[in-house]
């Protein structure tokens, strides 16, 4: 079956304690991106990858680190966790990058940083 | 950087036809405009897509005017299973060639359904 698998779905965590929300699509699509959702905020893209090795920033970067070493797998690192970074975050991807491809999306993780 | 603007809510009733409008004024030439539609705690899933005119599939319609300025999802006959967050999407039109692509959604908007 073909999906975008992110883990873990929830997490706890404390402030300042590194973690990575994995993410991973067997669709073999060139285009992953991460997005976060706040109320009110609609989806805000936070990094994108057009392929491998191959990253760059959405509309809200601060605070995250991607990788892109495999074409399947796209982490989010958060390397110092902040309170502002609570957030349901979403991975997706999508053939390529232009707007004539869909995106497909992961469940979700929803984080709380304490 | 081509934005959306979309109401942030409707309300329906069963049985009606819904169209929700996005107005994209610096949408480029290359982009195409794609809708979604969200439940909470799920991810967006894609219902439809278009680059100019009319576009049908089994869930709805999307008509773009010539100028491509806006767009409207038209969803007929909605049932209370289509209460959900609906999103336009247009994308920033650097396609491959162009050293990156960056897709922003607009703010979506909230279509309620009653009996």
């Amino acid at each position: 079956e073909a999906q975008v698998t992110q883990n873990p779905r929830y997490l706890i965590t404390v402030t300042g304690k590194k973690l990575t929300v994995t993410c991973s699509q067997n669709m073999n699509h060139e285009y992953m991106s991460w997005y976060r959702q706040d109320p009110g905020l609609g989806l805000r893209q936070i990094y994108y990858s057009m392929n491998v090795e191959v990253t760059d920033k959405g509309d809200v970067p601060e605070g995250y680190k991607v990788s892109r070493k495999e074409k399947r797998n796209f982490p989010l690192i958060l390397e110092s966790p902040s309170p502002n970074q609570t957030s349901l975050y979403f991975c997706a991807s999508s053939l390529s990058g232009d707007s004539n491809q869909p995106q497909h999306f992961g469940d979700g993780t929803r984080l709380s940083i304490l | 950087l081509a934005k959306t603007t979309q109401p942030i809510s409707m309300d329906s009733y069963e049985g009606q036809e819904v169209n929700i409008t996005c107005s994209h004024n610096n949408i480029a030439t290359n982009d195409y405009i794609t809708w979604y539609q969200q439940f909470p705690s799920q991810g967006p899933r894609f219902i439809i897509q278009g680059y100019k005119t009319k576009v049908t599939n089994e869930v709805a319609s999307l008509f773009i005017p010539a100028d491509r300025k806006s767009s409207t999802l038209s969803l007929p006959r909605v049932s209370l299973s289509d209460t959900a967050v609906y999103y336009c999407l247009v994308g920033d039109g650097y396609g491959l060639t162009g050293g990156g692509n960056k897709l922003t959604f607009g703010t979506g908007t909230q279509l309620k359904v009653e009996l």
